[in-house]
């Protein structure tokens, strides 16, 4: 299994600015996901982020809304910019690896607050 | 597309009681199937999951889950709960296109001592 750090854990941010979310994998991984969890709800997958591409987004996420980083095979950044209180929400990202369907082990999330 | 339900928001048991959580899935194929548990202000903990084979899979702290491909289901089951198994619990499936994992609404364990 692969170890998942985030940070920050947690922010309060005001309207209008822009949050770096970063996630690092103790292991290299294939895969990344970034996922979205909406207080009281269940998890809705933002992106995937292969390292050398583009990361793909799902459908109501937009690129320039949640950029996304993924220089290497151990690291990831989401950035959930011009921020509203609708972004109130935990990001959770996730890393898998090998080849099919992946196991996915998540990160402890990030809990934002937006003011 | 596939789909996941948990028909229980909130389940109550008592300490020492047996545990069933339901999940039922919509898929096309051969579905993998996976079971998380989020305790609060966490993320989310792989309890076990089935790829293929033995229908019946044994998963970490004391769970199972048995996949029924005739019923679309794949229940996690404990026979003696803890209070500590309270938490959120996330049912999933994947398939290949782009291994994308699709969650349940999850259901709410609460323990009662």
């Amino acid at each position: 299994s692969a170890v998942i750090s985030q940070k920050p854990s947690r922010d309060i941010c005001q309207r209008g600015t822009s949050l770096t979310i970063q996630c690092q994998v103790d292991s290299q991984v294939t895969m990344m996901f970034w996922y979205r969890q909406q207080p009281g709800q269940s998890l809705t997958l933002i992106a995937t982020a292969n390292q050398g591409s583009e990361a793909t987004y799902e459908s109501g996420f937009v690129i320039d809304k949640f950029p996304i980083s993924r220089p290497n095979l151990t690291f990831s950044t989401l950035t959930v910019s011009n921020m509203s209180p609708e972004d109130s929400s935990i990001y959770l990202c996730s890393a898998g690896s090998g080849q099919g369907i992946y196991e996915q082990y998540f990160g402890p999330g990030t809990r934002l607050t937006v003011t | 597309a596939q789909s996941v339900t948990q028909p229980d928001i909130h389940i109550t048991v008592s300490e020492g009681a047996s545990l069933e959580l339901r999940c039922n899935y919509s898929y096309g194929a051969t579905p993998y199937l996976f079971w998380y548990v989020q305790s609060p202000g966490q993320g989310l903990q792989l309890l076990l999951k089935y790829f293929s084979g033995d229908t019946l899979v044994q998963g970490i702290k004391g769970f199972e889950a048995e996949f029924k491909r005739s019923q679309s289901s794949f229940n996690l089951r404990k026979p003696s709960v803890h209070w500590s198994d309270a938490a959120e619990y996330f049912c999933a499936v994947g398939g290949n296109a782009g291994n994308m994992l699709t969650f349940g609404g999850g259901t709410r364990l609460m323990v009662k001592p």
